[in-house]
């Protein structure tokens, strides 16, 4: 079976300050991993993704991720956060060749002034 | 390249009224595509998804349904809303290989539905 856990609903940061939202995963098989932006009111958008070549992963807007396999983790970070970051963030995990995406519960992202 | 168009945006319904939401996709053919509804405070949650024209599967049973009259539309309807339905309903679509295959999910904007 899939899961994703975030671990944080909700993670606040000050502007320029390093962000880290934290993503575990459960999966039986070799997983591709994603991660997601989503703006208020808005659809979301895919900051990068894993499919099991280089298990650091660099996405758009500064954002990396580093999948860990044995803590079964793929948490998403940013050395320095800036005002247009705050949103809310997706982990998701699919199972190679099937149809089901499984997201995560969401962190909101606040960045403060 | 490939957009996803996804309306009305905002919705505003009667309980017991009906519902037509519709997501076409283009520059892609045979798309994957998906059904997905968003309510406050609980994440995203799969309800349709389909693999090609005519083929639906249903993953939470419920006053809703979905077709997809052609390759690259899918639609998703109610007979009659109940209060429940309100939520931002997103569509959207992956590449549709065979194979090892790790495509991500493309949305759409979304449509926000208020049943009152």
């Amino acid at each position: 079976a899939q899961s994703v856990t975030q671990l944080d609903s909700h993670v606040s940061v000050s502007e320029g300050t390093p962000v880290l939202l934290r993503c575990n995963y459960s999966s039986s098989y070799s997983p591709s991993l994603f991660w997601y932006v989503q703006h208020p009111n808005k659809g979301l958008q895919l900051l990068l993704k894993y499919t099991s070549a280089a298990t650091l992963v660099k996405g758009i807007n500064g954002f990396e991720a580093e999948f860990k396999k044995s803590e079964t983790s793929f948490h998403l970070t940013k050395p320095s956060a800036h005002m247009s970051d705050a949103a809310e963030y997706f982990c998701v995990v699919v199972r190679n060749n099937f149809n089901k995406f499984y997201f995560g519960s969401g962190t909101k992202l606040n960045v403060k002034p | 390249s490939q957009t996803i168009h996804q309306w009305p945006a905002t919705l505003v319904q009667p309980v017991g009224s009906p519902l037509s939401l519709e997501c076409t996709v283009e520059g892609t053919s045979n798309p994957n595509l998906y059904w997905y509804r968003q309510a406050a405070g609980r994440g995203l949650q799969l309800l349709f998804y389909s693999v090609g024209i005519g083929q639906i599967s249903s993953e939470v049973p419920q006053n809703l349904s979905a077709s997809r009259p052609q390759d690259r539309q899918f639609i998703l309807s109610s007979k009659k809303l109940l209060l429940s339905d309100s939520g931002f309903y997103l569509c959207a679509w992956r590449e549709g290989l065979a194979g090892t295959y790790t495509g991500e999910l493309f949305f759409g904007e979304g449509s926000r539905l208020t049943v009152l």
